[in-house]
């Protein structure tokens, strides 16, 4: 079945360093989405990306949708104590953009040290 | 304000019992869906529900049923078959079909079986 895998699982920054993750899928994506979930809290939506090679921009976070459209990355400028938390990528399941049924990576695990 | 509701936030369970999650929401969602969390592990896919009266089993679905009897609601029953009932347990909704833009997430339940 369809897999989609993050790297790394966890990551420790300093206060101010850039933060990436990466997700790969196992086939070709009509779209990826990202997510993130606080400690203790549930998962948000904070973005879509449909077109090959599509980079957005959110603030100091940066998402990009691979040529091939099986890999994505998530880039965090200068991190700040308030992007602690779990990162999620996830693509819809083969043949099932119809009906928005996903597969989630297992997320990359972000701690930012003062 | 529009959202998803999950209730209870805390349950504990005794081994042998059957106990059932609430997931109501309020957005007009027609596509529902049900994952489990586990420490380390991504959001495996229990159940999910295109449309009213009509559900599908996800990856893990052994141990678990589910009713969409109102479009507005989607409980899921964890029964006794299920062998390792411990998790947090996320309620979706989301617009299925072209142009999703995400799912949004109820707050989740946290079951423990004692």
């Amino acid at each position: 079945g369809q897999q989609v895998m993050q790297i790394p699982q966890y990551q420790h920054v300093q206060e101010g360093e850039d933060f990436t993750t990466y997700c790969n899928s196992s086939t070709t994506l009509s779209n990826i989405q990202w997510y993130k979930q606080r400690p203790g809290g549930h998962p948000v939506f904070l973005i879509q990306l449909v077109k090959s090679g599509e980079v957005k921009k959110q603030k100091r976070l940066t998402f990009q949708f691979g040529e091939a459209k099986k890999n994505s990355s998530l880039h965090i400028t200068a991190t700040q104590t308030t992007d602690v938390g779990t990162y999620f990528c996830a693509g819809p399941n083969a043949g099932g953009t119809s009906y928005g049924k996903l597969t989630f990576g297992q997320g990359t695990i972000l701690t930012v040290h003062p | 304000d529009g959202g998803i509701t999950q209730s209870p936030k805390y349950l504990f369970r005794k081994e042998g019992q059957n106990v059932t999650l609430s997931c109501e929401q309020n957005l007009n969602h027609d596509a529902m869906y049900w994952y489990r969390q586990d420490p380390g592990q991504g959001l495996r896919l229990i159940y999910y529900s295109q449309i009213v009266n009509d559900f599908q089993k996800g990856d893990i679905a052994e141990g678990y049923s589910v009713s969409r009897e109102k479009k507005e609601s989607f409980p899921l029953t964890v029964t006794s078959a299920q062998k390792n009932p411990t998790a947090f347990y996320l309620c979706a909704s989301s617009i299925p079909g072209p142009g999703n833009y995400g799912y949004t997430f109820g707050s989740g339940t946290r079951l423990t079986v004692v």
